[in-house]
C-alpha cells in the first residue's frame, strides 16, 4: 500500500528566511507527487507537482519542491518566506503504475512569524 | 463561480438524523471525490466515482453512501448520522490523466450533536 509521511505537525520560520516542509512517501511503482495548501475555511489548492524529469519542480507562489527518489523524499521550498505562506500544508502521492487513488500525509502547518 | 461548489457549507444536526452533502462541478471532470478531513488524521478517501456509472468505495465508506447524478454532480449521505462523523468534509474533481491534480470544493464543515 502507498503511504505519505509528513513528520513535522507544524514548522515555524521568521519571514524573510528560507523554508522547507518535510515530506517521505512509500509507492510500489513510479510516484507522481503534489503539494496542496489550505487557507482557513477554504479547500485544498494545488501547489506544485512530481511526474517525471528534473528533480527541482517550480510551483505557485515562488514554492519549489526537491525530488530525492534515494532517499523517498519530495520536502517543499521557499527561499524567502512571508506571512502570507501560513496556511496548512499537504503532500500526496499517487502510484503511476495503476493504483488509481491519491494519498494524502496528515498535513504541516507552517507559521510564518513577521 | 467556484468551480467546485459545495452545498451547505456549515450544518448542525442532531444523531440519528439523514443529511446530505451536495457537490457541483463546472470543470468538466469525470473523476470526482469525497473526502473528510479531521485534525491529525489529513484527508480519508470516503467514496470516489470515475463517471456516472463507475462508484467505488474509499478507505471509510462505513455510513456513508453516494449518488452520481450526472457527470456535475455528487452527492454524499450519511442515513444515521452519529456524532463521531463530525467533521469538515470535502468534494474535489480531477481529470482522467493520472498526472493531473485534484481541485477542491472549499468544504462543508458538518457537527453532529
Amino acid at each position: 500500500a502507498q503511504s505519505v509521511a509528513q513528520p513535522e505537525d507544524q514548522v515555524n520560520v521568521a519571514e524573510g528566511n528560507p523554508l522547507t516542509v518535510k515530506c517521505t512517501y512509500s509507492v510500489s511503482g513510479n510516484p507522481y507527487l503534489f503539494w496542496y495548501v489550505q487557507y482557513p475555511n477554504r479547500g485544498l489548492q494545488f501547489l506544485l507537482k512530481y511526474i517525471t524529469g528534473d528533480n527541482l519542480v517550480k510551483g505557485s507562489y515562488g514554492f519549489e519542491a526537491e525530488f530525492n527518489k534515494s532517499q523517498t523524499s519530495f520536502h517543499l521550498k521557499k527561499p524567502s518566506a512571508l506571512v502570507s505562506d501560513s496556511a496548512l500544508y499537504f503532500c500526496a502521492v499517487r502510484d503511476s503504475g495503476g493504483y488509481q487513488k491519491v494519498t494524502f500525509g496528515t498535513g504541516t502547518k507552517l507559521q510564518v512569524i513577521p | 463561480d467556484a468551480d467546485v461548489t459545495q452545498t451547505p457549507r456549515n450544518r448542525i444536526t442532531k444523531t440519528g438524523k439523514r443529511i446530505m452533502l451536495e457537490c457541483s462541478q463546472t470543470k468538466g471532470h469525470d473523476r470526482m471525490y469525497w473526502y473528510r478531513q479531521d485534525p491529525g488524521l489529513g484527508l480519508r478517501l470516503i467514496y470516489y466515482s470515475f463517471d456516472v456509472k463507475d462508484i467505488n468505495k474509499g478507505e471509510i465508506s462505513d455510513g456513508y453512501s453516494v449518488s452520481r447524478q450526472a457527470q456535475a454532480k455528487f452527492s454524499l449521505s450519511l442515513e444515521s448520522a452519529i456524532p463521531n462523523q463530525t467533521a469538515l468534509y470535502f468534494c474535489a474533481t480531477s481529470a482522467r490523466q493520472y498526472d493531473q491534480p485534484q481541485h477542491f470544493g472549499d468544504g462543508t464543515r458538518l457537527s453532529i450533536l
